[in-house]
């Protein structure tokens, strides 16, 4: 089935440093949706993104949607220790339901 | 406005036990799905039900695990038996409808089997 790919796994990074994740997919997504998961806590929607070449923030997390709609990623600026957890890219298969990316694990060095 | 909510929140079992799961949908929500999460395999959707009925039921691991939807607000994921393997945690997440896109998660269910 539809697969989406994540990277980089892991991210250690300095507070206060920039850091961006990246989500690929082989196949023309006709959206592509943003989860963010804080450790032992549960999935949470952050954004959508539908248009090509779309961009979207959200204070300092940047998402961006590629132009050929295959890409995506998530920028953010001066990370803080509240930005740790995994964040999730997730796309819509077949039949309306979505296939999670593995996920890029957020770690901030204080 | 009450969110997404799972019971029990942890569950420690013996193989071969019978475990239930279950999740209550926000209100006025169409759409249910249950997923399991594992370190190896990440956040797997097991099955989804729209307006109570199961709509697809392809990610169920095997004939162990079954799903219901007995009314528009409830639903329960079973194991009989239960094994080590099934350990995980669980979440079910509802949506407005099912072409809506946004996805409301539970707190979910630590399932550990012994």
């Amino acid at each position: 089935g539809q697969q989406v790919m994540q990277i980089p796994q892991y991210q250690h990074v300095q507070e206060g440093e920039d850091f961006t994740t990246y989500c690929n997919s082989s196949t023309t997504l006709s959206n592509i949706q943003w989860y963010k998961q804080r450790p032992g806590g549960h999935p949470v929607f952050l954004i959508q993104l539908v248009k090509s070449g779309e961009v979207k923030k959200q204070k300092r997390l940047t998402f961006q949607f590629g132009e050929a709609k295959k890409n995506s990623s998530l920028h953010i600026t001066a990370t803080q220790t509240t930005d740790v957890g995994t964040y999730f890219c997730a796309i819509k298969a077949a039949g309306n339901k979505l296939t999670f990316g593995g996920g890029t694990r957020v770690l901030v060095k204080p | 406005d009450a969110g997404v909510i799972q019971s029990p929140r942890h569950e420690v079992t013996e193989m071969g036990q019978e475990v239930t799961l279950r999740c209550k949908l926000i209100s006025g929500h169409n759409s249910l799905f249950w997923y399991r999460q594992t370190m190896m395999r990440g956040l797997e959707l097991l099955i989804y039900f729209n307006n109570n009925v199961p709509i697809d039921d392809s990610g169920m691991p095997e004939d162990r695990f079954s799903a219901k939807m007995p009314n528009a607000s409830f639903s329960t994921l079973k194991i009989q038996p239960s094994e080590p393997r099934d350990s995980a945690v669980y979440f079910c997440a509802s949506s407005l409808q099912l072409s809506t896109d946004t996805q409301y998660f539970g707190p979910g269910t630590r399932l550990t089997v012994l």
